[in-house]
């Protein structure tokens, strides 16, 4: 059973509807919970990132965590074109700095 | 501020032959970290320096990847001998050590390495 799983399918919206990512995971040990943004032939950003369970909120994101279903989840409200990316969770436990990813989602914004 | 830096950005050589793979990571930054990405799979953790010592290398595939930090300031990795499934795209990440918590990882563009 892989670490983390996410759905790699890509994700077509249009301008102003909320984009939902999520990933589930199998290690109990995860206490930090991370999504990245990768536009293409660019390295992953760090877009959110959230300490054990709990809602975090920046501006149209919001990441939430529930450990309890081994679950996370990405919401961006009025998506924008400029959020066409790649999106990527990662997780790892405390004290360990190795990140385990998902396969990303591909997500494309149309105007 | 600089970011984290790799070179080259593409390299194509031939099964057999060795190449050697750069990071220079943030400036500050003691933590420095190779990822791999095979085609069609997720971002795998490869190995991880604090300065110029091995914390964790329990991702590296085989002995034929070698990587090494000296100094405590950039890094190479390098593959040799090459095989058609190194192919992919390898990164570096680089991150600081803010109290207990090191979720911070920067990531550079990454190299994207062809065997053939």
């Amino acid at each position: 059973q892989k670490e983390v799983e996410q759905d790699p399918g890509p994700l077509s919206v249009p301008e102003g509807a909320i984009v939902s990512l999520n990933c589930t995971y199998s290690n109990s040990a995860f206490q930090y919970f991370m999504w990245y943004r990768q536009y293409s032939r660019k390295g992953p950003e760090l877009l959110m990132y959230t300490y054990s369970s709990g809602n975090k909120e920046d501006g149209r994101f919001t990441a939430q965590v529930d450990k309890s279903s081994k679950y996370i989840s990405l919401f961006i409200r009025d998506s924008q074109p400029s959020d066409s990316a790649t999106y990527l969770c990662a997780m790892s436990p405390y004290g360990n700095n190795r990140l385990a990813f998902g396969k990303g989602n591909q997500v494309v914004v149309i105007p | 501020e600089a970011g984290v830096t790799q070179f080259p950005s593409h390299s194509v050589i031939e099964k057999g032959q060795t190449v050697t793979l750069r990071c220079d990571p943030i400036s500050g930054h003691d933590n420095l970290y190779w990822y791999r990405r095979v085609m069609g799979k997720e971002i795998k953790f490869l190995l991880h320096f604090v300065k110029e010592s091995k914390q964790d290398e329990s991702g590296m595939p085989n002995n034929r990847f070698l990587a090494e930090r000296t100094g405590g300031t950039y890094s190479t990795l390098k593959v040799q001998p090459a095989e058609l499934e190194d192919s992919g795209v390898y990164f570096c990440a680089s991150s600081q050590i803010p109290g207990q918590t090191n979720y911070e990882q920067y990531f550079g563009p990454g190299t994207r390495l062809t065997v053939t």
